[in-house]
């Protein structure tokens, strides 16, 4: 099992630009998020879903869309992007909402 | 917002000593859960503690929670170089269908 698994490792995007981060579980969970990580911080979450189909807002959403047409993927979207949105990003998942929860590897993302 | 704070924000501590690591919260919860994240890496599940429990242990890892406090403790015995790592406090509660990570504490094991 790859357990959870993110596309792209690394990228660097001009301000204004658009892209779209892949998250892949192959642990049949139910809940996957997103949650972006600062120098010196914690996580922050940004958009999570509770099932196929289904997305809701997290702690920081602004700046990012989501969608979970698949079960088994989780897609975070970056229309316009900004140099704040410069930061690492990861994608988890677990099998209900307040449990554990495994993490992918995540993505640097430096925008300029 | 940051539902848990660690405390210390930084550690160093030598190999074969032990390291404890304190984390408070501010609302009622279901369970606490550490993770430890080397660097650049993602995070790892460690442990979870439910609110009806005081203690538990995982090999050399043994975690406390204090609800009246609000606040837990993990304590690594007989530390190693390979436990140099991040480590967060998590809180769960059924009514919020996600975590809320603290801001860490960074460990440092000198061999």
């Amino acid at each position: 099992n790859a357990g959870v698994t993110q596309t792209p490792k690394f990228r660097v995007l001009k301000t204004g630009q658009s892209m779209t981060l892949l998250c892949a579980q192959d642990m049949n969970h139910e809940y996957m998020y997103w949650y972006r990580q600062d120098p010196g911080m914690g996580l922050r979450l940004i958009h999570y879903s509770v099932g196929e189909g289904t997305t809701a807002k997290g702690e920081v959403p602004d700046g990012y869309n989501v969608s979970r047409l698949k079960k088994q993927n989780f897609l975070l979207g970056l229309e316009s992007a900004a140099p704040s949105q410069t930061s690492v990003y990861f994608c988890a998942s677990s099998y209900e909402g307040p449990h554990e929860q495994y993490f992918g590897p995540g993505t640097r993302l430096t925008v300029t | 917002s940051q539902q848990g704070e660690e405390d210390p924000q930084a550690l160093s501590i030598q190999e074969g000593e032990n390291a404890t690591m304190n984390c408070s919260y501010k609302t009622s919860i279901n369970n606490l859960q550490w993770y430890r994240q080397n660097s650049g890496r993602g995070l790892v599940h460690l442990i979870l503690i439910r609110s009806n429990e005081r203690e538990k242990h995982s090999g050399r890892l043994r975690v406390t929670l204090d609800t009246s406090k609000k606040s837990s403790s993990l304590l690594i015995t007989a530390s190693r170089a390979a436990d140099t790592a991040s480590y967060f406090c998590a809180t769960g509660d059924m009514g919020r269908r996600a975590l809320t990570f603290g801001s860490g504490t960074r460990l440092q094991v000198q061999p």
